[in-house]
C-alpha cells in the first residue's frame, strides 16, 4: 500500500513564523503536490513537483515557497505566516507515466496561525 | 482555479437508500475521478473513469460520464452509515498528472 505520511495533524503558529510542512511517500513517485483544502472552496493546488528539485507553480503560490530535495521529500514552506493561511493543507502523490494518475493523500495537516 | 462543481452541496439519507451527486466541469479532460474524504482526514481515490468511457462500475459505486454535457455521476447503492464523507470530483486534462477539485458533496447517511 501506498503511504503517504505528514510530520504534523495539529500545527499552531503565530504571525510571521517560518512554518515548515513536511511530507513523505514511501512508493517511489515522481509527482507530488501540496493542497490547501477550505471549506465551500475544495482543494486547491498550491504547488507541485514531478521530480527531484523541480517545482511548479499550481493555482494558489502566493505566499508559499516548496523544496524537494529528495523523491520521498516535499516540504511546504510559509516564509511568514498569516492567520488567511490558517488550513488545512494537503500533500499527495502519484505515479507519472500515464493519463491516468491516481492521487494517494496524507492524512492532512490541519495549521492555525495565530 | 476549480474545474469541477459538485451539486447537491450536502445530502441527507436513511441507511439503505441510494445516494446519488453529479459533477459538472469546463474543459475537455482526459479522466475524472471520485475521492471520499472521511471528517478531517486525507483524500482517497474511489474511482476513476476515462474520457472515452461512458459508465463504469467498483462494488456499490456506478459512475458514469458524459463528455457531451461535461458532467458526471457518482451513485452509491444501499448506503451504510460508514459512508458518511466527503464525496470530491476531479478532473484531469493536462500534463503532470495535475487534477482539478470540485468543492464536494458531503453525505450523510443515518442508521
Amino acid at each position: 500500500d501506498v503511504k503517504v505520511t505528514q510530520s504534523s495533524r495539529y500545527l499552531v503558529k503565530r504571525t510571521g513564523e517560518k512554518v515548515f510542512l513536511e511530507c513523505v511517500q514511501d512508493m517511489d513517485h515522481e509527482n507530488m503536490f501540496w493542497y490547501r483544502q477550505d471549506p465551500g472552496l475544495g482543494l486547491r493546488l498550491i504547488y507541485f513537483s514531478y521530480d527531484v528539485k523541480m517545482k511548479e507553480k499550481g493555482d494558489i503560490p502566493e505566499g508559499y515557497s516548496v523544496s524537494r530535495e529528495k523523491k520521498e521529500r516535499f516540504s511546504l514552506i510559509l516564509e511568514s505566516a498569516s492567520t488567511n493561511q490558517t488550513s488545512m493543507y494537503l500533500c499527495a502523490s502519484s505515479l507519472r507515466g500515464s493519463t491516468a494518475d491516481t492521487q494517494y493523500f496524507g492524512p492532512g495537516t490541519r495549521l492555525t496561525v495565530l | 482555479s476549480q474545474q469541477g462543481e459538485e451539486d447537491p452541496q450536502a445530502l441527507s439519507i436513511q441507511e439503505g437508500e441510494n445516494a446519488t451527486m453529479n459533477c459538472s466541469y469546463k474543459t475537455s479532460i482526459n479522466n475524472l475521478q471520485w475521492y471520499r474524504q472521511n471528517s478531517g482526514r486525507g483524500l482517497v481515490h474511489l474511482i476513476l473513469i476515462r474520457s472515452n468511457e461512458r459508465e463504469k462500475h467498483s462494488g456499490r459505486l456506478r459512475v458514469t460520464l458524459d463528455t457531451s454535457k461535461k458532467s458526471s455521476s457518482l451513485l452509491i447503492t444501499a448506503s451504510r452509515a460508514a459512508d458518511t464523507a466527503s464525496y470530491f470530483c476531479a478532473t484531469e486534462g493536462g500534463s503532470w498528472g495535475k487534477l482539478q477539485f470540485g468543492a464536494g458533496t458531503q453525505v450523510v447517511v443515518t442508521p
